[in-house]
């Protein structure tokens, strides 16, 4: 079946350093990735968008200075979350759209866990 | 702005037991999706709904969708504790570029 593959799965980084995150569609091409913020005993919250070759689109309230996402092929996305601070600090997932049989399937990462100090 | 809502959101109930979590959503999309989410894990895809009327079981789950109504629902039956989880809907909107999450309902089953 569809697999996505995020990397890190854990990351620990001081404060005002920058933390990139990778998401791989290891056997479909994905023709949009997502990605997605958790914060404990929340739901996940829509960050940005991105489709393969163009800029991503960021969902109202989400710093794209801060939050760099690069899409560059159809098979790999990241997220780089640069100058972290402690309210950085979340569980960030990523997800894969592609099509699986006639309909579109959204396949997860296993998600970062994201500490800064 | 797309509101995909959950009802309850904490939900505590002994094994053996029936329930339905409901899913409200409020804009016009064909297209639901549940998973399912461990603590500290990602998500596990448990249903793809496509179609008004649409229903699936797998196990003790079962998940319809009513698009005229725009509510989805996952009905638990003889619940165990293994089915301990915080469950999501999630919905589509059609244009390709959302996908939008409910607020989760945390099922806790109690032996």
């Amino acid at each position: 079946g569809a697999v996505v593959s995020q990397h890190p799965s854990r990351v620990i980084c001081k404060s005002g350093t920058s933390v990139k995150i990778e998401c791989r569609s290891l056997d479909f091409q994905a023709t949009t990735m997502f990605w997605y913020r958790q914060f404990p005993k929340q739901s996940l919250m829509l960050m940005a968008t991105s489709n393969e070759g163009s800029k991503a689109t960021y969902e109202q309230g989400v710093e794209k200075d801060k939050f760099l996402i690069n899409h560059a092929s159809l098979t790999l996305s990241t997220l780089t979350v640069t100058s972290a601070h402690p309210e950085d600090s979340s569980f960030y997932i990523c997800s894969a759209r592609g099509l699986r049989g006639a309909y579109t399937r959204y396949t997860f990462g296993s998600g970062t866990r994201l500490t800064v100090v | 702005e797309l509101k995909v809502e959950q009802n309850p959101l904490f939900l505590s109930m002994q094994e053996g037991k029936n329930y339905t979590i409901y899913c409200n959503y409020s804009t016009t999309s064909d297209r639901l999706y549940w998973y399912r989410q461990d603590p500290g894990k990602s998500l596990e895809s448990l249903f793809v709904l496509l179609s008004n009327g649409a229903v699936k079981q797998e196990g003790r789950l079962m998940a319809s969708l009513d698009t005229k109504a725009r509510l989805s629902t996952l009905h638990i039956t003889a619940a165990v504790h293994d089915l301990s989880a915080t469950y999501f809907c999630a919905v589509d909107t059609g244009t390709g570029n959302q996908f939008y999450f409910g607020t989760g309902t945390s099922l806790t089953v109690i032996p």
